[in-house]
């Protein structure tokens, strides 16, 4: 079975441009998170979709980050305009329910902000 | 907004050895989850405990939740240097809207060295 797929595996781009990570679900599972790990914060919940629909984007960490579920099976999330305090790996993940069920993570986005 | 402490944050030992990973919070979870991240590749479940006081066993890792489920250790007896990872204890949130939303403690890089 494919679990869950992200691209692209690494981004090396200059402040000030755009960057768009895409992440394809487990078919099947209800829920999508997108998530951020550094050294210093670890790893934190950006926001969450639910049958498609963002239910908690607390963890957002400003307007310049938004993220789309148009449909089940692919979500993006996008920075605009990037800066280099958001280089970060960033992980999706899904799962079929909320607590208790595993959360099966992607193999990440290495972001680097120049 | 809900804190896990993992200790320790690093924990470098020789081969056969056997160790503790703590997850300590103020807050009581519905249950909690322990994963394991391999550089490169992303967080992959472990185990989850539920019960107040469950322990759970996968070969060599013993897992125990606390009676309160605030609290949870890992245990790994005879280390090996295939448990080399980053070993993440993840609280998922008791109620409210919030339900099920996982908080990740900051995780314990450990090296085993043969």
């Amino acid at each position: 079975d494919a679990g869950v797929i992200q691209s692209p595996r690494h981004e090396v781009t200059e402040m000030g441009q755009e960057v768009t990570l895409r992440c394809k679900p487990i078919s099947g599972h209800d829920y999508l998170f997108w998530y951020r790990q550094t050294m210093m914060r670890g790893l934190e919940l950006l926001i969450y979709f639910n049958n498609n629909v963002p239910i908690d984007d607390s963890g957002m960490p400003e307007d310049r980050f938004s993220a789309k579920m148009p449909n089940a099976s692919f979500s993006t999330l996008k920075i605009q305009p990037s800066e280099p305090r958001d280089s970060a790996v960033y992980f999706c993940a899904s799962s079929l329910t909320m607590g208790g069920e595993p959360q099966h993570f992607g193999d990440g986005t290495r972001l680097s902000i120049l | 907004t809900q804190l896990l402490e993992q200790s320790p944050q690093f924990l470098s030992i020789q081969e056969g050895e056997n160790l503790t990973v703590y997850c300590n919070s103020s807050s009581v979870f519905s249950s909690l989850q322990w994963y394991r991240q391999e550089p490169g590749e992303g967080p992959v479940l472990l185990v989850t405990v539920v019960t107040g006081g469950e322990v759970k066993k996968l070969k060599r890792l013993t897992f125990q939740f606390g009676d309160a489920r605030k609290d949870s250790s890992l245990h790994i007896t005879a280390a090996q240097p295939g448990d080399t990872g980053l070993y993440l204890c993840a609280g998922a949130n008791a109620g409210g809207t919030s339900y099920g939303k996982l908080t990740f403690g900051q995780g314990t890089i450990l090296t085993v060295h043969p």
